[in-house]
C-alpha cells in the first residue's frame, strides 16, 4: 500500500514569512497526526484528527498555527507567521481507529523546516 | 503529566552483539500501549514492536525484544544480533487510550553500530 505523503520535503523561509505543509495519508485511516521533532528531541503532538473533527490541539499554538482536514483525508498544516524557534521537522501520520486499534502508526518522511 | 524517559542519549554495539536501551515511563492510566520506534537519518519512522500494557508476555519481533515491567514502569528494547542496519535514533513512545492513542515520545537513543 502507498505510505503517507507529506510536501514539501525541505522548505527555508524567513521569519515573519508564512508556510503550508501537506500530508496525504492512507487510504482509510481515518485518524491523522501532526507532530512537531525539534531537533535533538522526540516528536512533539501538535493536533489529532479523527476523520475531519479534531480530537486534541491543546499543544497547537494558536496563535500562528492553525490545520485542517478536509472531507476527512488530506490535511495541512499552516505557521502564519513564522519564529525561529519553528525550525523543526514536521511528521505527518495517519492510522485506522477503533477502540483498541492501536496497532502503531504509518509515518511520511517529514518537511524539513528552517526559519531564518 | 505522561513523560517518556531515555536515559541513554547514545549507544554504541558491536556488530553481531546484544545492546539493550533503556525506557521509563509516568502515567496513572491502566490502558496504554507502549512502542519502540528506529528514525534514520532518512527521517521516517519506522515500528520496531509494539506492547499492549494488558499482555503480560514480552512482545518478540524477529531479533528485537522487550522487557515490559508494568510495575516498575519500565520498557526496554533488546537488538540481537545487532547490524550495521540497526543504526539509528531509537525513540520509546507511550500511548493511552485516554488520548485517542496520541504518542508521547522520548528524547531518544542514538545507536551505533560498529563493525
Amino acid at each position: 500500500e502507498a505510505g503517507v505523503a507529506q510536501s514539501p520535503r525541505y522548505k527555508i523561509i524567513e521569519k515573519r514569512q508564512s508556510v503550508a505543509f501537506w500530508c496525504n495519508p492512507i487510504s482509510g485511516h481515518a485518524t491523522l497526526y501532526w507532530y512537531q521533532q525539534i531537533l535533538g528531541q522526540g516528536p512533539k503532538l501538535l493536533i489529532q484528527f479523527q476523520n475531519n473533527g479534531v480530537v486534541d490541539d491543546s499543544q497547537l499554538p494558536k496563535d500562528r498555527f492553525s490545520a485542517e482536514r478536509l472531507k476527512g483525508v488530506d490535511s495541512t498544516l499552516k505557521i502564519q507567521p513564522a519564529k525561529l524557534e519553528d525550525s523543526a521537522v514536521y511528521l505527518c501520520a495517519s492510522s485506522l481507529w477503533s477502540v483498541r486499534a492501536n496497532y502503531g502508526y504509518t509515518f511520511g518522511s517529514g518537511t524539513r523546516l528552517t526559519v531564518v | 503529566a505522561q513523560t517518556v524517559t531515555q536515559s541513554q542519549p547514545e549507544m554504541s554495539v558491536q556488530e553481531a552483539e546484544t545492546v539493550t536501551l533503556s525506557c521509563t515511563y509516568d502515567t496513572s492510566e491502566s490502558d496504554y500501549y507502549l512502542f519502540w520506534y528506529k528514525q534514520p537519518p532518512s527521517r521516517q519512522m519506522i515500528l520496531v514492536i509494539r506492547q499492549e500494557a494488558y499482555k503480560q508476555q514480552n512482545a518478540t519481533e524477529n531479533r528485537f525484544s522487550v522487557n515490559f515491567q508494568k510495575a516498575a514502569k519500565s520498557f526496554s528494547l533488546k537488538i540481537s544480533d545487532s547490524q550495521l542496519g540497526d543504526a539509528a535514533m531509537y525513540f520509546c513512545a507511550y500511548s493511552p487510550s485516554n488520548s485517542g492513542y496520541a504518542l508521547n515520545f522520548g528524547k531518544g537513543t542514538s545507536l551505533l553500530v560498529t563493525p
